[in-house]
């Protein structure tokens, strides 16, 4: 089945400076790449998705970027600030079974 | 739109007992549902698919005579943790995706079960 990989598992940053977080995929066939932020207690909610059939995507201070090829996605968040600091989970659809399969997190703290 | 309401949102209840959980979507029909465990400052590990209508499908090694998951109508499916024990203590949520096939699943709030 598929397997999602994220890294780092705890990212620093100062206000201000771009973050990036890093997920790989082992089934070829998954072709929807969510990225969701939880805040402690609270349900995650999608920031930011990406369908196999497009490389990058950018919505304001976030972006997406895809290589299907090396079964990679990444999040860029750029221009940090402190109410960004959350967990941020990858997923990926797998091909098999229609579920979302996560990454394992990445707390992210912006440092004012 | 596209709400997805999870109740209770914490409950605390004696070992040995049951409680049921209840994911409904608002504004929108679901027929796949997903429920989910996270511990504390993990990630989410899905526990079972539902679809509506027929049985659950449960990932591996999680007991589906523990965990019973019900899934009668479009726009609810329950999770009862049966006999529970402290070690089932933990923050359950749900997931749905709409009839239409979007892609994009909504999360219920969550529920903190504690057991004690």
């Amino acid at each position: 089945g598929e397997n999602v990989e994220q890294h780092p598992s705890t990212l620093s940053v100062q206000e201000g400076d771009s973050a990036v977080i890093k997920c790989t995929y082992s089934d070829s066939a998954s072709n929807y790449f969510p990225w969701y932020k939880q805040e402690l207690g609270k349900r995650p909610q999608l920031i930011i998705d990406i369908r196999s059939n497009v490389g990058e995507k950018k919505d304001q201070r976030i972006a997406v970027t895809l290589n299907k090829t090396a079964k990679h996605f990444s999040l860029h968040i750029t221009e940090t600030q402190p109410e960004d600091s959350a967990v941020y989970f990858c997923a990926a659809l797998a091909g098999y079974g229609n579920k979302l399969v996560f990454g394992a997190g990445t707390i992210l703290r912006v440092k004012s | 739109g596209a709400v997805v309401s999870q109740h209770p949102s914490w409950v605390i209840c004696k070992s040995g007992t049951s409680v049921k959980i209840e994911c409904r979507s608002l504004d929108f029909q679901a027929t796949t549902m997903f429920w989910y465990r996270q511990f504390p400052k993990q990630s989410l590990m899905l526990m079972a698919t539902s679809n509506e209508g027929s049985k659950a499908t449960y990932e591996q090694g999680v007991e589906k005579d523990k965990f019973l998951i019900n899934h009668a109508s479009l726009t609810l499916s329950t999770l009862t943790v049966t006999s529970a024990h402290p070690e089932d203590s933990s923050f359950y949520i749900c997931s749905a995706r709409d009839v239409t096939g979007r892609t994009e699943a909504f999360f219920g709030q969550g529920t903190r079960l504690t057991v004690v």
